[in-house]
């Protein structure tokens, strides 16, 4: 069983729809990353984060450190979001656990 | 602007050859690393270093080696490059500890 596992591994939206993207994982953290990687490869960060929620734009991360849980939430998408999105874990080093990702394709 | 820079975007290479894939960036940043990415595995660690002429085995080193001369500058080499070794490079560092981490675009290496 992988330690970072994310669902859905793809997802399909129409422009305006609300997305949510979730990742679990089964080890201790001291921060969970979001990442997000266009088609040609680059991966850009889109939020650390240790508890709570955070809020970008119209992007949305929470964390629920209980239920070792956290949710990716894109409010009113766009062509442009897709992308994969990348769960990462962060235990007590600097080394990162990477979720498989999920293929978010958003169709006008 | 961070900016994690990588050698070259797309690499084709021959089995046994010996390759050099080049990362550089220009924040100072102690922490740099070395990922494969490939379909369904996601991106998996190969080496990382947290300072010059350190480093330190990732999850899968076998068949890489890396050098870290200068703090900006970190590479990976393939000794005897093999066809399982076809795969999408990226590089990244950060900044001390529980830090993000600020990628480079990617090398897409094809070995035949």
């Amino acid at each position: 069983k992988n330690e970072v596992e994310q669902s859905p591994q793809n997802l399909t939206a129409q422009e305006g729809e609300f997305i949510t993207i979730n990742c679990s994982y089964s080890v201790g953290i001291s921060a969970l990353h979001w990442l997000q990687q266009h088609p040609g490869g680059g991966i850009v960060s889109l939020f650390m984060l240790s508890s709570g929620k955070k809020k970008h734009g119209r992007l949305i991360a929470t964390i629920n450190i209980q239920e070792k849980h956290s949710s990716l939430h894109i409010t009113a998408s766009h062509p442009r979001d897709s992308a994969v999105y990348i769960c990462a874990v962060e235990g007590y080093t600097d080394k990162l656990i990477f979720g498989t990702g999920t293929r978010l394709q958003v169709f006008p | 602007d961070v900016k994690v820079t990588q050698s070259s975007r797309y690499l084709v290479k021959r089995t046994g050859e010996k390759v050099f894939l080049e990362c550089v960036q220009d924040m100072d940043h102690e922490n740099m690393f070395w990922y494969r990415q490939d379909p369904g595995l996601g991106l998996r660690l190969i080496y990382f270093s947290y300072d010059v002429k350190m480093k330190e085995k990732g999850d899968i080193p076998e068949g890489y080696s890396v050098s870290r001369e200068k703090k900006e500058r970190f590479s990976l080499i393939l000794e005897s490059a093999s066809t399982n070794q076809t795969s999408m490079y990226l590089c990244a560092s950060s900044h001390g500890t529980y830090n993000e981490q600020f990628f480079g675009p990617g090398t897409r290496l094809t070995v035949l």
